[in-house]
């Protein structure tokens, strides 16, 4: 089946770095990718949605430049969160979509914790 | 904005019973309505789907059923297994490949 493969899978690091998670999907061409955040015991909230080429649509409440996020090829999109700080802890995840009104893949998800 | 209602927030159910978990809609421009199944520590994995002109998909121990005029749809596990213990969350799949969650359900599957 897809495989969608998230980089890296657990991020510590002290208040105030910039840390970049990677998503690729592995066997099909992704259009669109989604980021996802996840707070313990609660659902998925959409970040943003990026489409390959283009900047990203992002939900309301996150701040874009605080999350930067950059779809530069069919197969892989990237979250920079900028300056990162401790209430920024929390699961990440990606998801990708090789046609439109598909069910999405997603990732593993990335556990950033800010120090 | 679409919205999705999930019940119940956990369940508990002996090994070889049947898990119910159940879901709620608003809007009716909806293409898909998958359910992922997440284990601790990991991504949602997609579980099944099913399109709004279908009533019923089986799939394995795996069925959803629809009820289109209730804006209703609901995950059936049979013989539920220890292993099945995760957190299910259904979902609506908008135009534009948009997911919107339900809260999700913890199943726990005892031995």
């Amino acid at each position: 089946g897809a495989v969608v493969s998230q980089h890296p899978s657990w991020v510590i690091c002290k208040s105030g770095t910039s840390v970049k998670i990677e998503c690729r999907s592995l066997d099909f061409q992704a259009t669109t990718m989604f980021w996802y955040r996840q707070f313990p015991k609660q659902s998925l909230m959409l970040m943003a949605t990026s489409n390959e080429g283009s900047k990203a649509t992002y939900e309301q409440g996150v701040e874009k430049d605080k999350f930067l996020i950059n779809h530069a090829s069919l197969t892989l999109s990237t979250l920079t969160v900028t300056s990162a700080h401790p209430e920024d802890s929390s699961f990440y995840i990606c998801s990708a979509s090789g046609q439109s009104n598909q069910p999405q893949h997603f990732g593993d998800g990335t556990r950033l914790s800010i120090l | 904005q679409q919205q999705v209602k999930q019940s119940p927030q956990s369940l508990i159910v002996q090994k070889g019973g049947i898990s119910i978990i159940n879901c709620a809609y608003e809007n009716t421009a909806i293409d898909y309505f998958p359910w992922y199944q997440q284990f601790p520590g990991k991504g949602p994995a997609l579980l099944i789907a099913i399109r709004p002109d279908v009533s019923e998909k089986k799939e394995g121990r795996f069925t959803i059923s629809f009820n289109k005029s209730a804006k209703q749809f609901s995950l059936h596990i049979m013989d539920s297994q220890p292993g099945d213990s995760a957190t299910y969350f259904c979902a609506a799949l908008s135009s534009g490949s948009r997911l919107t969650f339900g809260e999700g359900t913890q199943l726990t599957v005892n031995p």
